[in-house]
């Protein structure tokens, strides 16, 4: 089965950059589009990047996503980082029959 | 405002059935495929299962698939998913979602619907 393997936690500083991975354990990545969201405690899920590096409205530009296929990964990247950009962040893409698929998440620590 | 308001989560027994509806405002809901995701207690997020824009295509993760069963009514602006034989590790919040950003490019997911399998 496809799946979708992140970092479980990252930390950094407040104004720094953070890179949060993504890796496919099959095939190729860039074969589907690789979304990603943002969840902060109590809260749903938010889109901050979808079709591998499009922001929707109101997503600031110091969110951005990227694909490398000879690493078989996804990455978004926060720069210039703020405390409320801590929150846990997934990616997701789907597998060759189409179904959805989740990465196990990464919490985003800004100390 | 785009808008999309989950409903009819609550508490049912092992092996009960539950019915879960979305109501979508703010967008043309029948020009979007759209996904069920869910997140049990403390854990991470589960993809559910699609069903494409005109309900031609739907699929369904393997967890749930022969269980449940998704459906939309377009002309209710309306997005279901009916779930039978219930099981313990259904209990989680469900959350319904379009496929893609809409038009406007906007960002939309309900709030969140929770369903808890319990004796």
């Amino acid at each position: 089965n496809f799946m979708l393997t992140q970092p479980h936690s990252v930390s950094e500083s407040p104004g720094k950059t953070v890179t949060i991975s993504c890796t496919g354990s099959s095939g190729s990545i860039a074969s589907n589009y690789v979304q990603w969201y943002q969840q902060r405690p109590g809260s749903a899920p938010t889109t901050v990047i979808y079709e591998d590096n499009q922001r929707p409205s109101g997503v600031p530009d110091r969110f951005s996503g990227s694909i490398d296929s000879s690493s078989n990964s996804a990455s978004l990247t926060i720069s210039g980082l703020k405390t409320e950009d801590e929150a846990d962040y997934y990616c997701q893409s789907y597998d060759s029959s189409n179904r959805g698929v989740f990465g196990g998440g990464t919490k985003l620590t800004v100390l | 405002e785009v808008q999309l308001v989950e409903s009819g989560g609550g508490l049912v027994q092992p092996g009960g059935s539950l019915r879960l509806s979305c109501a979508a405002s703010g967008f043309t809901f029948s020009s979007y495929s759209m996904h069920w995701v869910r997140q049990a207690p403390g854990k991470g997020l589960e993809w559910v299962s699609y069903i494409s824009s005109s309900s031609s295509t739907i699929y369904y993760a393997d967890s749930v698939k022969g269980r449940f069963t998704v459906s939309r009514d377009n002309a209710k602006n309306s997005l279901y998913l009916q779930m039978n034989s219930l099981r313990d590790e259904d209990t989680a919040v469900y959350y319904c979602a379009p496929t893609r950003v809409v038009s406007g490019n906007k960002d939309v997911w309900g709030q969140g619907t929770t369903v808890t399998v319990s004796s």
